[in-house]
């Protein structure tokens, strides 16, 4: 079964840091190119970061709200994604999904695949 | 960066009701735009992706179109399991962006 599970989340004071992870399985891991998109209580879909795999370079995007604070990265020896996240905000606060890239004709056209995602809660 | 601008935000329709939501690119985007479907608590679905492929094992009774920068997805015969709230995300350029978000609700 394909799939993709957050841990990692939890209650954090302003300023503190938090490591998401995403465990993936059923698929190649190692083949796909990875996201996080988060989702404020009562908001929309915000789009956070993504990694290609590793025979594309491997390399990283970040929104501009998080760029310098948040880092993704991945470890394919264990099929797993991360999120690093540094000098947390109150509006960082939020449920992290971390998804997959649907790739056609090597162009991105979606998330196909989601995880349940994991709750960030930033609070003094 | 490209806003993506959903309407309406909400609407109440009846089962078997033809619902049509649109989301309006700020700038052009070709094809490149997906459509998601997000029930409550739960991670969002992909339905449609380059403005009207279906994802597999989408209903038919989902469908979407594009003119210009104008997106729509349209449910021709709405079922009990579509009351939801849907986004549109444009997939061509750096940030991705989605829309705000439709909810269907129940008349």
């Amino acid at each position: 079964e394909v799939q993709l599970v957050e841990s990692g989340g939890g209650l954090v004071k302003p300023g503190g840091s938090l490591r998401l992870s995403c465990a993936a399985s059923g698929f190649t891991f190692s083949n796909a190119w990875m996201s996080w998109v988060r989702q404020a209580p009562g908001k929309g879909l915000e789009w956070v970061a993504r990694i290609k795999r590793r025979s594309d370079g491997g390399t990283t995007e970040h929104a501009a709200p998080v760029k310098g604070r948040f880092t993704i990265s991945r470890d394919d020896s264990e099929n797993t994604l991360y999120l690093h996240m540094n000098s947390l905000k109150t509006e960082d606060t939020a449920v992290y999904f971390c998804t997959t890239y649907l790739m056609v004709a090597g162009n991105f056209v979606g998330h196909d695949i989601w995880g349940h995602g994991t709750m960030v809660t930033v609070s003094s | 960066d490209i806003q993506m601008t959903q309407s309406p935000s909400s609407v109440s329709a009846s089962v078997g009701d033809r619902v049509t939501i649109t989301c309006r690119a700020s700038q052009g985007i070709g094809a490149r735009l997906a459509w998601y479907q997000q029930k409550p608590g739960k991670a969002p679905n992909l339905l449609i992706y380059t403005a009207s492929t279906l994802q597999r094992g989408v209903p038919s009774r989902f469908s979407g179109g594009v003119s210009g920068t104008d997106f729509t997805l349209t449910i021709s015969s709405l079922q009990p399991e579509d009351f939801a709230t849907y986004y549109c995300q444009q997939t061509n350029t750096f940030p991705l962006s989605f829309g705000g978000g439709t909810e269907v609700e129940i008349k």
